[in-house]
């Protein structure tokens, strides 16, 4: 079974550039999360999906971060512009629907640099 | 903001050694898991336990329940060089509506010697 899948793997861009990123969630997942993880800490949830409807968006800076899952499947996490402090590891994560019992299986990340 | 504490912040061990982490959080939860993440395989799901539930193993990995207390134990019994990792603790809050995503606790380095 193939994993979740993110791209690119590798990012860096100058401060006030715009920046997204692409997640292909384990197919049939209905759920979909995107986390941030800044160097030392513990994943932080930014947004969670349900099919293609938006359930959490508490956490995400909506100001310059959007999000989006057209087609209940593929989703894109945009910066825009980007700050020095959203240097972090982006985390796509999906599950098979929301539940409070269900594994989240997390995809490689995306490492972010901001200069 | 997050919810889990882990301890130690890091941990070093000899191969064979039982290794032991520690989580606190603050809210009340639906349950509390545990995930390992290195550089070779990014972030796993290592076990889940129910907040009805107080001890679960799987493997050689052994994880305890304190609704009370709120905290959370994990166990890793005779350690291998492949278990160095980070571990972090993550609640489900259960917000209701459907949102269940995890609120992570800041980890404890593991670091097995061989």
């Amino acid at each position: 079974e193939a994993g979740v899948a993110q791209s690119p793997r590798y990012k860096i861009i100058e401060k006030r550039q715009s920046v997204a990123f692409w997640c292909n969630p384990i197919s049939g997942h209905a759920t979909l999360y995107w986390y941030q993880q800044i160097l030392g800490q513990g994943p932080k949830l930014l947004i969670q999906f349900q099919n293609n409807g938006v359930v959490d968006d508490s956490q995400l800076p909506k100001d310059r971060f959007s999000a989006e899952r057209l087609k209940g499947v593929d989703s894109t996490l945009k910066i825009q512009p980007a700050k020095l402090e959203d240097s972090a590891v982006y985390l796509c994560a999906s599950s098979l629907e929301a539940s409070s019992y269900n594994e989240q299986f997390f995809g490689p990340g995306t490492r972010l640099t901001v200069l | 903001s997050q919810q889990g504490e882990e301890d130690p912040q890091a941990l070093s061990i000899q191969e064979g050694e039982n290794a032991t982490m520690n989580c606190s959080y603050k809210t009340s939860i639906n349950n509390l898991q545990w995930y390992r993440q290195n550089s070779g395989r990014g972030l796993v799901h290592l076990i889940l336990i129910r907040s009805n539930e107080r001890e679960k193993h799987s493997g050689r990995l052994r994880v305890t329940l304190d609704t009370s207390k709120k905290s959370s134990s994990l166990l890793i019994t005779a350690s291998r060089a492949a278990d160095t990792a980070s571990y972090f603790c993550a609640t489900d809050e259960g917000s209701g509506g459907g949102a269940d995503g995890l609120t992570f606790g800041k980890g404890t380095h593991l670091i097995i010697q061989p």
